[in-house]
């Protein structure tokens, strides 16, 4: 199976642009989850798609939205970017059920990075 | 933010060493797995351990968990120089469905030759 596809790879903004990222899951993978990776605060968990449906989300501004298509790939927007948003963005896609508690392994894409100057 | 903190920051061994690595974690969990990330790019999920197991195994990869104490150690035997990477741990909480992976710190490796 292909693994988990980011585009693009890298990205250069400036200050008050809006960029979109994109996310391919494995084929059968359901649930789609976007994280940031910067120097200073490390991975943290943006949000999480299943069935087109956000099912769990982190603390993050609202500038930062996803979506969910039919076929599962995944997009992630942020608006009015500033210089702080700097950052690897990855996406990781596990098989996943409706619900329970979670056991499935995910697996991650390449990442985007993204520069906002 | 961090859930956990991962310990050491740094290690950098020699070729053919043990390489252990901590991690520890503040709330009660489901599962706890181990990442790997090389240079700046995408994370390889090496090992899985749930939260009702103390030990286990794949390959040269031996990780522990301690829920009593909240801590997980992996251990890499005979570290090569393509071992070198960056080391994070993650945990699945009982959030009642859902995959949100809480990331620790990390631990950057280096296996010298």
């Amino acid at each position: 199976k292909a693994g988990v596809t980011q585009t693009p790879r890298y990205l250069i903004k400036t200050r008050g642009q809006q960029v979109t990222l994109s996310c391919s899951p494995i084929s059968g993978h359901r649930s789609v989850s976007w994280y940031q990776q910067t120097p200073g605060q490390g991975l943290q968990f943006l949000f999480e798609y299943f069935s087109e449906t956000q099912r769990n989300k982190g603390n993050f501004p609202g500038r930062f939205s996803g979506r969910q298509f039919s076929n599962s790939r995944s997009e992630m927007n942020v608006s009015t970017l500033e210089l702080g948003d700097s950052a690897l963005y990855l996406c990781a896609s596990s098989y996943s059920l409706a619900g329970g508690p979670r056991t499935d392994t995910q697996y991650f894409g390449p990442g985007t990075r993204l520069t906002v100057l | 933010s961090q859930q956990g903190e991962e310990d050491p920051q740094a290690l950098s061994i020699q070729e053919g060493e043990n390489a252990t690595m901590n991690c520890s974690y503040k709330t009660s969990i489901n599962n706890l797995q181990w990442y790997r990330q090389n240079s700046g790019r995408g994370l390889v999920h090496l090992i899985l351990i749930r939260s009702n197991e103390r030990e286990k195994h794949s390959g040269r990869l031996r990780v522990t968990l301690d829920t009593s104490k909240k801590s997980s150690s992996l251990l890499i035997t005979a570290s090569r120089a393509a071992d070198t990477a960056s080391y994070f741990c993650a945990t699945l909480r009982n959030a009642g469905g859902g995959n949100k992976l809480t990331f620790g710190t990390g631990t950057q490796l280096k296996v010298e030759l």
